[in-house]
C-alpha cells in the first residue's frame, strides 16, 4: 500500500539478528502490526504494538516504533532458517477499525 | 479446528467468463475482507464486510463484487474477468474489526488469459 513503505529484500545469516524496517504515514494509526506468510500461506499475525507504546518484546521479536518519525522495525534476534518468509508491516487508522493498509512485503532470506 | 477456507486454490480462466471465489469462515467472526496481493504492491484490500448485509469499498474494488448473506460466507464474484485481475487473492475474517487478529485463507491464484 502506498501509505506503508518497506524495502523489498532482505538477505541474513543463521543466528544473526533481522531488522526489518517500515514507514507509514498515518499519525493517527491506533495499531502496527507484523503479519508473517510463509511460502504458499496466507499471512499470520506474528506482532503488534499500541500507537502509545515505544517498544514490545516478545521472545525473539522486538518491536519498536518511532511516532515522531512514523518509523516502525522489527528486530528477529537469532534468525533461524525458519524465519524466511515474507513480513509485512500494516496500520490501522484511527479514523476506520475496518481498513487494514499494507505495505509491500520484506522477503526475508535465511542463509547457512 | 478454526479456519478460513477458500475455493478454488487455483483457477485459469479466461476473459469475460463469471467466476466466483468463495470463503468460508467457522469461528462466527462479524469482520470478513478480501485482499489481492501482487509483486511489489503487497496487499491491497477489496472489499470488506462489517457483518451480514453490511459492505462496503476498499481500495480496489473495480471490476469485483461481494455479497454477505450469512456470517460465515463472503464470496468474491468477478462479472467480467479481464487479464489485470490476474493475481493471488485472500479472504480474512477478525471478530470485529481490523483492530484484532485478522485470521487468513491460504489464498486463490487466479489467472485470467
Amino acid at each position: 500500500g502506498e501509505d506503508v513503505e518497506q524495502s523489498l529484500f532482505l538477505s541474513v545469516r543463521e543466528g544473526d539478528s533481522s531488522v526489518i524496517n517500515c514507514t507509514y504515514t498515518d499519525s493517527s494509526s491506533t495499531y502496527l502490526y507484523w503479519y508473517k506468510q510463509e511460502p504458499g500461506a496466507g499471512l499470520q499475525l506474528l506482532t503488534y504494538i499500541f500507537s502509545n507504546m515505544d517498544m514490545k518484546q516478545d521472545q525473539r521479536l522486538t518491536v519498536l516504533l518511532n511516532k515522531k518519525d512514523k518509523h516502525l522495525s522489527l528486530r528477529i534476534a537469532d534468525t533461524q532458517t525458519g524465519d524466511s518468509a515474507i513480513y509485512f508491516c500494516a496500520e490501522s487508522p484511527r479514523s476506520n477499525d475496518y481498513k487494514l493498509s499494507f505495505g509491500a512485503g520484506t522477503t526475508v532470506t535465511v542463509r547457512a | 479446528e478454526a479456519q478460513v477456507t477458500q475455493n478454488p486454490r487455483y483457477l485459469i480462466t479466461v476473459t469475460g467468463k463469471k467466476l466466483t471465489v468463495t470463503c468460508s469462515q467457522n469461528m462466527n467472526h462479524e469482520y470478513m475482507s478480501w485482499y489481492r496481493q501482487d509483486p511489489g504492491l503487497g496487499l491491497r484490500q477489496i472489499y470488506y464486510s462489517m457483518n451480514v448485509e453490511v459492505t462496503d469499498k476498499g481500495d480496489v474494488p473495480e471490476g469485483y463484487k461481494v455479497s454477505r448473506k450469512e456470517k460465515r460466507n463472503f464470496p468474491l464474484i468477478l462479472e467480467s474477468p479481464s487479464p489485470n485481475q490476474t493475481s493471488l487473492y485472500f479472504c480474512a475474517s477478525s471478530l470485529n474489526s481490523v483492530t484484532g487478529e485478522l485470521f487468513f485463507g491460504e489464498g486463490s491464484r487466479l489467472t485470467v488469459l
